[in-house]
């Protein structure tokens, strides 16, 4: 079956260090998407993506990349980690505007 | 900027009662989704809305959306506890691909 799939499902870095979340989805869907999920927040758009070598900014980019260099996988970079940073992140990819986004299962991040 | 909220946060509700969760968005979609949350878990989708009038009916969940007014909204029959959840809903922000705007969420406490 189809999956989507993250990892580590949970990593504990320091301040300043350079993480990288990996997601990788098999339903060969060209748009795929990174969230962060806070208390009170619901999910934010971090970054997103149409298909390869196209990445676009959400409304929470600032201290964060990613990359597309083939369809299925979408690895999220934090360049130099923040404890703002702390949270529970989630990659989703969606196929047609006509179905649902996929979500994976989630990497909870905590930044001491 | 598309915003999406929805009311109420919290909801107690007792098991058989019936009661209705809001999504209201602030500019023009016609595909809206429903998803549920456990605790410490993924997403789960529940509904996909595409067009206005649109109706979906899963269970004891039903949920309708109204393009015009820019609402959305997800009826519980009879609650049950195994309804207890987060559901979130997610607004389309339209054109070709589907980057979807969350609300903050509803959680749901069903009790016996």
């Amino acid at each position: 079956d189809a999956e989507i799939t993250q990892s580590p499902r949970h990593k504990i870095t320091e301040t300043g260090r350079q993480v990288t979340l990996a997601c990788h989805q098999t339903w060969n869907h060209n748009n795929m998407f990174w969230y962060r999920q806070d208390l009170g927040h619901g999910l934010r758009l971090i970054h997103y993506s149409y298909g390869v070598h196209d990445t676009n900014k959400g409304e929470v980019s600032d201290g964060y990349s990613v990359s597309r260099s083939n369809t299925e996988d979408l690895p999220l970079t934090l360049e130099s980690a923040a404890s703002s940073q702390t949270s529970v992140y989630f990659c989703a990819s969606s196929g047609t505007v006509y179905t649902e986004a996929f979500f994976g299962q989630g990497t909870r991040l905590t930044v001491v | 900027e598309l915003k999406v909220e929805q009311n109420p946060l919290f909801l107690s509700m007792q098991e058989g009662k019936n009661y209705t969760i809001y999504c209201n968005y602030s500019t023009t979609s016609d595909r809206l989704y429903w998803y549920r949350q456990d605790p410490g878990k993924s997403l789960e989708s529940l509904f996909v809305l595409l067009s206005n009038g649109a109706v979906k009916q899963e269970g004891r969940l039903m949920a309708s959306l109204d393009t015009k007014a820019r609402l959305s909204t997800l009826h519980i029959t009879a609650a049950v506890h195994d309804l207890s959840a987060t559901y979130f809903c997610a607004v389309d922000e339209g054109g070709a691909t589907n980057k979807l705007i969350f609300g903050t969420g509803t959680l749901l406490a069903v009790q016996p």
